[in-house]
């Protein structure tokens, strides 16, 4: 079990560009979470993935935002035409059934210039 | 949707002290959990807990579920501890589960 792992760490962009973020969640979890945090803030949720089935997507994720999760194994975030108000860091949780905490990844820290 | 008040908003101890962190939350959950954020930025979970009583090491949360609110006790501070804590909750028969977090306690341990 190496955890959740998230990459790249650190993403700079120029505003306009088309970014995406890969997840690698826990093997064995079923549950995967996306979420934002915004500098002084609690992470925002954005959308959860159960196994390949995308279950709910927060009014956050405007239409420019997109995930999926092929084969319910690694998930990824896609953020088209990057606006500034962009910048965050965007988190990643994997859990296996509701009935337990979530494990967080490390991260993509996003900054559009 | 739920709302989250946690305090207090900062916390300033000395190494060694014992801290109660609160949440209050304005809708019943089934899903509530504590995190702390190191100041590296890593989120680490503490307690799932969205009712009753459970204890790690030093740390342990209560949930008063028919009350709305949440405490986490922090006993023998040591400066490790230091960090954000969040307590975050959702309510899935409300068909949402993504968790909504809470502004967070900024806890400093002075050596």
């Amino acid at each position: 079990d190496t955890g959740v792992s998230q990459n790249p760490r650190h993403k700079i962009t120029k505003r306009g560009q088309n970014v995406t973020f890969r997840c690698d969640p826990i093997s064995e979890h079923n549950r995967l979470y996306w979420y934002r945090q915004t500098l002084g803030q609690g992470p925002e949720f954005l959308t959860y993935f159960q196994n390949e089935a995308q279950l709910e997507k927060s009014r956050l994720l405007s239409d420019r935002f997109s995930a999926e999760r092929p084969k319910g194994s690694f998930s990824t975030l896609e953020i088209q035409r990057t606006e500034q108000g962009d910048s965050a860091m965007y988190l990643c949780a994997s859990s296996l059934v509701l009935a337990y905490g979530y494990t967080f990844g490390s991260g993509t820290r996003l900054t559009v210039v | 949707g739920i709302q989250v008040e946690q305090s207090p908003p900062d916390l300033i101890l000395q190494e060694g002290a014992n801290s109660t962190l609160r949440c209050n939350f304005s809708d019943s959950v089934n899903n509530l959990q504590w995190f702390h954020q190191n100041p590296w930025g890593q989120l680490i979970n503490l307690f799932y807990i969205p009712s009753g009583t459970k204890q790690n090491g030093r740390l342990s949360a209560t949930t008063v579920a028919t009350e709305r609110y949440s405490l986490l006790y922090i006993s023998s501070s040591q400066t490790t501890d230091s960090g954000v804590y969040f307590c975050a909750v959702a309510n899935s028969g409300g068909g949402a589960d993504g968790l909504t977090f809470g502004k967070g306690t900024h806890l400093i341990i002075q050596p």
